[in-house]
Parts: structure tokens; C-alpha cells; sequence
């Protein structure tokens, strides 16, 4: 059984830096590509970016790129995404998703979220 | 930047049919694909490439598109599907993907 298992909620303030993470088990964690998206309270989904653990390719949303960073340690077959400078619009519930075809569309599975909470 | 845009919301009584529409300049080349999101869950996949239906994702569920546009169609539509609907595409480079801007389904 595929399962995506995401780090605790978060709370900090704005300037400080801030990793959160989603363990996976069930399938060859290189394999498969693996993003991030965000959900702000109350919109959309957005897609922040994805990486494909097997040589850590990634590619990211023009409106993420530079101040989030993903990455991957095959070892311990998780994704994580950080920021080095939260400011109070990343206030947000994060998703990691992923599936045979994530980078072609299909999210089969996705963690639980992890809520990051930013406020001074 | 590339947009998917959707109405905001939709009211069906049950049983009847819900259509749900995305419009993207990219759509006659790229796949839609359709996820339904329940208050509080993550995101679930309902259609993959315009008109696949994942396992276990129930027949009323279809899709299609045609030229900038692509439709989610509920057949009979239930209490349960009661929920907000996103479609998600790629750009023209195939390098971008972005989330519709969602669909709010109520069904009363």
C-alpha cells in the first residue's frame, strides 16, 4: 500500500526558516516523481513544483521559484520542501502528491498535509 | 502566466446531471485532468487525461474535452459528490502545471 505520511504542523514567524517533510513507503520511491502543492485557507490548490527522486531533476512554479527549495534523501525515501525566509503569505496547508504519471497529471496518492501557520 | 478558468460554483438537485467546465488556451494539446477535494481531505483524483477513470472512482464520473475546453460530467449526481472540483493542465511548454481556480458542487 502506497502511503505519503507528512511532518507535523508548524508554527513560526516571519523571517525564520522552516523544512517540512513527507515520508513515503509502498513503492520504488525513485520511481516516481513527487511535487508539492500549496493551499492557501479557503482557494485552490497551487502546484509549487516536483522532483523526480531517481536524479533529483526538478522543475518549479515561476511563482515559487527562488524562494522554495525541494529536495530528496533516497536513504530515508522523503521529499522535503524549505524555505529560508517564511514571510506571512506562506501561511498555508502544504500537500505532497504523488503517482506513475506525476508529472504528467495524475496524483494517485497524497500525503495528509502539513499546516504551516507564519505569524509575527 | 498559464490560467484555468471555471465557474465558482454549481447547484444540482440530486439526480440530475452536473456539468462542470475549465477553459485553458492549452487545452486542444494538453490533458485535463480532474480532482475532487471534500472539506478538511486532500485532493482525489476523478479523471486523469481528459475522460480516464481512475479504480474505484464510481461510472456517473466521465470527462471530456473539445477544443479550449474541457467538461466534468456527474451523471446523476449524489449527496456524496458534494465537494469542490479543480481541473488541472500544463502549459504550452508542458513545464508549468496549474490548478483551476476550483468549482464549488452542491448538491441539495
Amino acid at each position: 500500500e502506497v502511503q505519503l505520511v507528512q511532518s507535523g504542523a508548524e508554527v513560526r514567524k516571519p523571517g525564520e526558516s522552516l523544512t517540512i517533510s513527507c515520508k513515503t513507503s509502498g513503492y520504488w520511491f525513485s520511481s516516481y516523481w513527487i511535487a508539492w502543492v500549496r493551499q492557501r485557507p479557503g482557494k485552490g490548490p497551487e502546484w509549487m513544483g516536483i522532483i523526480y527522486p531517481g536524479d533529483s531533476d526538478s522543475r518549479y512554479s515561476p511563482s515559487f521559484q527562488g524562494h522554495v527549495t525541494i529536495s530528496v534523501d533516497k536513504s530515508i525515501s522523503s521529499t522535503f520542501l524549505q524555505w529560508s525566509s517564511l514571510q506571512v503569505s506562506d501561511t498555508a496547508m502544504y500537500f505532497c502528491a504523488t503517482g506513475v504519471a506525476a508529472n504528467r497529471g495524475s496524483f494517485d496518492y497524497w500525503g495528509q498535509g502539513t499546516l504551516v501557520t507564519v505569524s509575527s | 502566466s498559464y490560467e484555468l478558468t471555471q465557474p465558482p460554483s454549481l447547484s444540482v438537485s440530486p439526480g440530475q446531471t452536473a456539468r462542470i467546465t475549465c477553459s485553458g488556451d492549452a487545452l486542444p494539446k494538453k490533458y485535463a485532468f480532474w480532482y475532487q477535494q471534500k472539506s478538511g481531505q486532500a485532493p482525489v483524483l476523478v479523471i486523469s487525461e481528459d475522460n480516464k477513470r481512475p479504480s474505484g472512482i464510481p461510472e456517473r464520473f466521465s470527462g471530456s474535452s473539445s477544443g479550449t475546453k474541457a467538461t466534468l460530467t456527474i451523471s446523476g449526481a449524489q449527496v456524496e459528490d458534494e465537494a469542490d472540483y479543480y481541473c488541472y493542465s500544463t502549459d504550452s511548454s508542458g513545464n508549468v502545471w496549474v490548478f483551476g481556480g476550483g468549482t464549488k458542487l452542491t448538491v441539495l
